[in-house]
């Protein structure tokens, strides 16, 4: 089925560890974003690619990096894991930023940090 | 900046109820205004949208009208179901195109039978 598709769906670290987590979409579309989602907090923009070749940071980019690998291809890493990072991690994407159509969101990846 | 406030939740309603969710934005000139659904272990859905002053957005039964005089984008369902129990986001687009979708806390519906 067309979409976002995320990877992994679950994931236990230790502190310190490292990881990334993949996204692909398969609707050409030019956006990709990355979400965390907290409780009580609702969703909150890591970073952003608002086309292929570009990043930006979100509101909280702080202890993440990304890369946008091609058109179809955002990932997220976590270079030195902590337990504040402990989070459901959702990738989205859009034709563009302002899409009026809305974005279009993975089933997202549960993050756990101990 | 781009801000959105809603209601806190748990909402608890029984079957057959009238549901309304209250959602304020803040925002320069004016956004695109949108509701997201997200059912239990899934990723968010787009449930309805509206992207000019006036326009009402409507989707399996949910109604939003956006009004520009109270900067409001109030959700409504006249009659809800069990299967409507979820979380629902209410999110505004910058029209400047730069910057991302702006989400609300969200706010938990449970339907009981």
């Amino acid at each position: 089925n067309a979409g976002v598709t995320q990877t992994p769906k679950f994931q236990v670290l230790k502190t310190g560890q490292s990881m990334t987590l993949q996204c692909a979409q398969d609707m050409n579309h030019n956006s990709m974003y990355w979400y965390r989602q907290d409780p009580g907090m609702g969703l909150r923009l890591i970073y952003y690619s608002a086309s292929e070749g570009t990043t930006d940071k979100g509101e909280v980019p702080n202890g993440y990096n990304v890369s946008r690998l091609n058109k179809r291809e955002f990932s997220l890493r976590l270079e030195s894991a902590a337990p504040s990072q402990t989070s459901v991690y959702f990738c989205a994407s859009s034709e563009d930023v302002g899409s009026n159509y809305g974005y279009t969101f993975g089933s997202g990846t549960r993050l756990t940090v101990v | 900046g781009n801000s959105v406030t809603q209601m806190e939740g748990p909402v608890t309603l029984s079957e057959e109820a009238f549901l309304t969710i209250n959602c304020t934005y803040t925002a320069t000139g004016y956004p695109s205004l949108f509701w997201y659904v997200q059912y239990p272990g899934e990723g968010l859905q787009l449930l309805l949208k509206a992207t000019k002053a006036d326009d009402k957005g409507s989707n399996k039964g949910f109604e939003a009208t956006y009004r520009k005089e109270t900067t409001s984008f109030h959700l409504e369902k006249g009659s809800v179901q069990v299967s409507d129990s979820a979380v629902y986001f209410c999110a505004l687009s910058d029209r400047s195109g730069r910057r991302a979708l702006t989400f609300g806390s969200g706010t938990r519906l449970q339907v009981q039978p």
